[in-house]
């Protein structure tokens, strides 16, 4: 079974960052690209990032571009997003997911980050 | 960026009733469209892919249909697990984008 479990969310003021993880199995990790998703509190859905399968390729929004980076560690099968100079717009639960073709097929459960004083 | 217009925003519909839900793209992205289903505090999941193109473990009242920029995901006669949120996405140009949704709720 596919599991992917997102961490490290939690609230941080603006300008300043964090760091979040996801742990997946039940799948060959390197196989996949993977990507960052979120939504905003009731609102739709904003991809964020992407990574090619060695982390040789990564892809951003313009939004998030030079303040979050995406990288991977395929021998401990998880994903990362680095994300600095947080700003209010950037709260939202974010999703880890895994990608083929930018079709995103699983999805964790997500983590809240919110970016507040 | 290519802007992904769903309509209705909300379709109220009794169960048993087949439904259609539009996604238009502002410029052709080919067959590069897919539909999510996230219902209410979880997380999204794969319906349909490439325009019409099933996915295991989703149930076949499901369906898809389109090309160029007009695209629409087909319910045939809607059950009361399908209330929910229905968001389109393309893959065909970066940054990848959905749609802002369409919400199925029970008339």
């Amino acid at each position: 079974e596919v599991q992917l479990v997102e961490s490290g969310g939690g609230l941080v003021q603006p300008g300043r960052s964090l760091k979040l993880s996801c742990a997946a199995s039940g799948f060959t990790f390197s196989d996949y690209y993977m990507a960052w998703v979120r939504q905003a509190p009731t609102k739709g859905l904003e991809w964020v990032a992407s990574i090619s399968y060695d982390g040789g390729g990564t892809y951003y929004r313009d939004s998030v571009k030079g303040r979050f980076t995406i990288s991977r560690d395929n021998a401990k099968s998880s994903l990362y997003l680095q994300m600095d100079s947080l700003r209010s717009e950037d709260t939202a639960t974010y999703y880890c997911t895994t990608a083929i073709a930018a079709i995103w097929s699983y999805w964790g459960q997500g983590v809240m980050v919110t970016v507040s004083s | 960026d290519i802007v992904l217009t769903q309509s209705p925003a909300t379709l109220s519909v009794t169960p048993g009733e087949s439904v259609s839900l539009s996604c238009r793209a502002s410029q052709g992205i080919s067959s590069s469209i897919h539909w999510y289903q996230q219902k209410s505090n979880e997380s999204p999941r794969l319906l349909i892919k490439y325009v019409s193109q099933s996915i295991s473990g989703i149930p076949s009242r499901f369906s898809g249909s389109g090309s160029g920029t007009d695209f629409t995901l087909i319910i045939n006669r809607v059950e009361s697990e399908d209330f929910s949120v229905y968001y389109c996405q393309q893959s065909y140009n970066l940054p990848y984008t959905f749609g802002a949704g369409t919400k199925l709720e029970l008339k």
